[in-house]
């Protein structure tokens, strides 16, 4: 098993673009969980699926960021325009729901300048 | 609501130290899960343990060891015969089993040579 893949891994982009962050589940597993890193929140849940319907996106920071599941084993989190304070690394995460382990990509560090 | 708190924000001590890292968890759930991860300079979060609340046997892995006590709410983390290698900065996390993980802040150590 590959594990969760995240692409990219690094994205340095200008401040107003768009970005789009990705996200590949574990087969077999049911929910999926976008976190955000930074140095003064820490981790923080953004939004979280279960057999592809978001359950939780209270933790979304505002209107510019998006997440979608098209299909049981993809995800993307999009952020349009993007902001000099959205730079953190993003990670996504993927879980089992009968066997509660949790299995986290090696995350996707945004800079935004 | 859940909260996970590592009052511990730094540790340093010297390579072969023992060395204990704290983790005090809330919750009103009887059925919950407790974790521990480890996030190394190279920025991945390693999974090390899960236990659940109906288990308050210690475990030991190697060097490692978890001391679960649910009278305290506390599952803390010993490494012994600290190395260089295990300099990273590890997060305490909780959740109810299906449900997105909630974690601590993180105690950052670092063993000196």
């Amino acid at each position: 098993d590959a594990g969760v893949i995240q692409s990219p891994r690094h994205e340095v982009t200008e401040m107003g673009q768009e970005v789009t962050l990705r996200c590949k589940l574990i087969s077999g597993h049911n929910s999926l969980f976008w976190y955000r890193q930074t140095m003064m929140r820490g981790l923080e849940l953004l939004i979280y699926f279960n057999n592809n319907v978001p359950i939780d996106d209270s933790g979304m920071p505002e209107d510019r960021f998006s997440a979608k599941m098209p299909n049981a084993s993809f995800s993307t989190l999009k952020i349009q325009p993007s902001e000099p304070r959205d730079s953190a690394v993003y990670f996504c995460a993927s879980s089992d729901n009968n066997k509660y382990g949790y299995t986290f990509g090696s995350g996707t560090r945004l800079t935004v300048v | 609501a859940q909260k996970v708190t590592q009052a511990q924000t730094e540790i340093s001590v010297v390579e072969k130290e023992d060395v204990t890292l704290d983790c005090v968890y809330e919750t009103r759930d009887t059925t919950y899960y407790l974790f521990w991860y480890k996030q190394p300079p190279s920025g991945e979060l390693v999974f090390l343990i899960r236990r659940n609340s109906f288990d308050e046997q210690n475990e030991i892995s190697g060097r490692y060891s978890w001391n679960f006590q649910k009278s305290t709410s506390s599952f803390n983390f010993t490494i012994t015969a600290s190395q260089v290698v295990d300099s990273a900065v590890y997060f305490c996390a909780l959740s109810r089993g299906n449900t997105p993980l909630v974690f601590g802040k993180g105690t950052r150590l670092s063993v000196i040579a």
